[in-house]
């Protein structure tokens, strides 16, 4: 069965420094992975993907995520935290073999860049 | 803009009421989804269409639950006789390739 898992409920870290949110999936076949951003009230906003190639993928914002295939996370950074980061974050995965590309999400972890 | 929009926002229901709720994808996506969001939770998968064709519905889509994408453009979801454990955020997503995009939400309150 395919699923992800977002091992920290709640990141926190000071603007300026780096953060790190963490990621773990588990799939069948190659994996195709996805991270978004959901403020509140509003829907989920994708941030970057995984589907081949590099292993560090560049998104919007300034985030960046590495696929570690031995590992079978997808962390979610950024060098530099902005107080306007903070907000909840899904990790999802989807099979290459999947037809229908459903994602499956993670649980969340929100962020709170402290000023 | 040219996003995913959906209609209501937010609704308020009794138990035992009928409800549905509106997706309209960007435009030239063919791919649509449904899924649930429950406070604490990602979202999870209810079902798929591909053009006016529903390929797929979870587990979780009982048989109060109907979704139709009639001309595959809009897409409508009902739920028939709500439950309280209905209450959630539907959240409807369209796609052409591999990332979907997202509707900002239904938030579905059962009272």
């Amino acid at each position: 069965a395919q699923s992800v898992a977002q091992p920290e409920d709640q990141v926190n870290v000071a603007e300026g420094n780096p953060l790190t949110v963490k990621c773990t999936y588990s799939v069948s076949g190659n994996p195709y992975l996805f991270w978004y951003v959901q403020y509140p009230n509003r829907g989920l906003q994708f941030l970057l993907k995984y589907i081949t190639g590099d292993n560090l993928v560049k998104g919007s914002y300034g985030f960046e995520a590495e696929f570690n295939k031995s590992q079978t996370s997808f962390h979610l950074k950024k060098p530099s935290a902005l107080v306007s980061d903070s907000a909840l974050y899904f990790c999802a995965v989807r099979s290459s073999t999947s037809n229908t590309g459903k994602l499956i999400f993670g649980q969340g972890t929100t962020l709170q860049v402290k000023p | 803009d040219t996003g995913v929009s959906q209609d209501p926002r937010h609704k308020i229901t009794k138990r035992g009421q009928n409800v549905t709720f509106r997706c309209d994808p960007i435009s030239e996506h063919n791919r649509l989804y449904w899924y649930r969001q429950t406070l604490g939770q990602g979202p999870e998968f209810l079902t798929y269409f591909q053009n006016e064709a529903q390929l797929e519905k979870s587990r979780l889509l009982s048989d109060r639950f109907s979704a139709e994408r009639p001309k595959g453009s809009f897409s409508t979801l009902e739920i028939q006789r709500t439950e309280q454990g209905d209450s959630a955020m539907y959240l409807c997503a369209s796609s052409l390739a591999n990332e979907q995009y997202f509707g900002p939400g239904t938030r579905l309150t059962v009272t």
